[in-house]
Parts: structure tokens; sequence; C-alpha cells
């Protein structure tokens, strides 16, 4: 069965950096794009960033890019999300996601991971 | 970017009832590419309707999703006790970003 385990949350300081990690399982890790979306405490949600099947191809959120860097490692079925110049708005449960549709950027989210919190706090 | 704004932001129902949420766009979805997700608390959302009326595997067929364009609905034809939950649209199409509304609860009356 298809699982996505997220790790690498926790707390840090205003302007500092974190890693997120999102371990993917039971499909071709290398035919589908793969998102991260967040939800601050008590919000909706928001998408972040997306990488492509290939790892050639990324999208940012405005309100994370020059900021967060995703990236995916094919031979570990990893994605990760480094994360820099944290500010306290950034706190929120992180998802990552798989895509929808083989080898095509714009789909659904068909799977989720539980999600892991990084809170930035002083 | 294309904003997506549900209503009503709370729908106080009892099982049984029948549940309607709406989704609207502020442009044109892309090809229908609008997807419902319901969250329950301390959980991450799971995908119920895709291509703004297909249902996901394993959704029960209460569940159905309609519209084109800007206008959106999902209806939840009977509320099931574990139907109770916050609802989620998200267009995928054009443009980049994608964007989710900002949420309706369903909660038991």
């Amino acid at each position: 069965q298809v699982q996505l385990v997220e790790s690498g949350g926790g707390v840090v300081q205003p302007g500092g950096s974190l890693r997120l990690s999102c371990v993917a399982s039971g499909f071709t890790f290398t035919n589908y794009g793969i998102h991260w979306v967040r939800q601050a405490p008590g919000k909706g949600l928001e998408w972040v960033a997306f990488v492509r099947f290939d790892g050639t191809t990324k999208y940012y959120a405005d309100s994370v890019r020059d900021r967060f860097t995703i990236s995916r490692d094919n031979s570990k079925n990893t994605v990760s999300l480094e994360m820099s110049s944290l500010r306290p708005e950034d706190t929120a449960v992180y998802f990552c996601a798989k895509g929808g549709f083989s080898g095509y950027d714009r789909a659904y989210f068909d799977y989720w991971g539980q999600g892991t919190l990084v809170t930035v706090s002083s | 970017e294309i904003v997506l704004t549900q209503s009503p932001g709370t729908l106080s129902l009892s099982p049984g009832e029948r549940a309607t949420l709406s989704c609207r766009a502020s442009q044109s979805v892309t090809s229908n590419y609008l997807a419902w997700y319901q969250q329950k608390p301390g959980q991450a959302p799971r995908l119920l309707i895709h291509g703004a009326s297909t249902r996901a595997a394993g959704i029960p067929d209460r569940f159905s999703g309609s519209g084109s364009g800007t206008d959106f609905t999902l209806i939840i034809s009977t509320l099931e006790p574990e139907d109770f939950a916050v609802y989620y649209c998200h267009q995928y199409g054009s443009p980049i970003p994608w964007t989710f509304g900002q949420g309706t609860k369903v909660e038991i009356k």
C-alpha cells in the first residue's frame, strides 16, 4: 500500500533552518510528482512546493520562494524540503503528498503523509 | 492565482441529512481540475473527488461532486456519523500555484 512518512520537524528559532524528509513506498516513486503542503494551527491548507517525477522541474509558493528548496533522490524514494530564514508564520504541520497522475504535473493529491510539525519560535 | 471561496463556513446538520457544500473559483478552473478532500482532527486530508465529479477509490457513493468552470458542489446525500469533518476544495489546473479553499466544517447539530 502507498505510504508517505515525513520526518524532521521540530522547534527552531526565527532565522533558523530545518530539513524535512518524506520517504515513500508502495508505488513506482520515479513516475510521480511530490508536493509539500502545510497547515498552520487551526487554519486551512496551503500548497508550498512541488518537484516533478524526474526532479527536473520545481515550483514554489510565493511565500516560501528563495527560502525553501525542494529536492528528491529517486534512488532512496525520498523528497526533502530544505527550509531556511524561517519565520514564525512558517509554523505549521507539513504534509508531503503524491501527485495522482503518472508523469504529469497537474494532478490532484491522492495520498498524503501524516505530517510533521514545525514550530518557529524564540 | 485562482482563489477558491467555499461556502458556508460551517454547516450544522444531523446524521441522515443531506449536506451541500459550494466552492467558487475566481476564474475558470482548467479542464475542471477540481478536487475535494475530507480532513478530520489530527489527520491528513483524504481525497474524495477529483476531476470535479470522479470519486476516488474506496469513497462511498453518498459523496458526489458536480460543477464546471467556476462553480462546483460537493453533496453528501445522507450524513453518516463519520462524515462530520472539514472539507476542502482544491484546484490543480493552470496557472501555478495549486490552491485550496478555506474549508467548510460540517458539524453535528
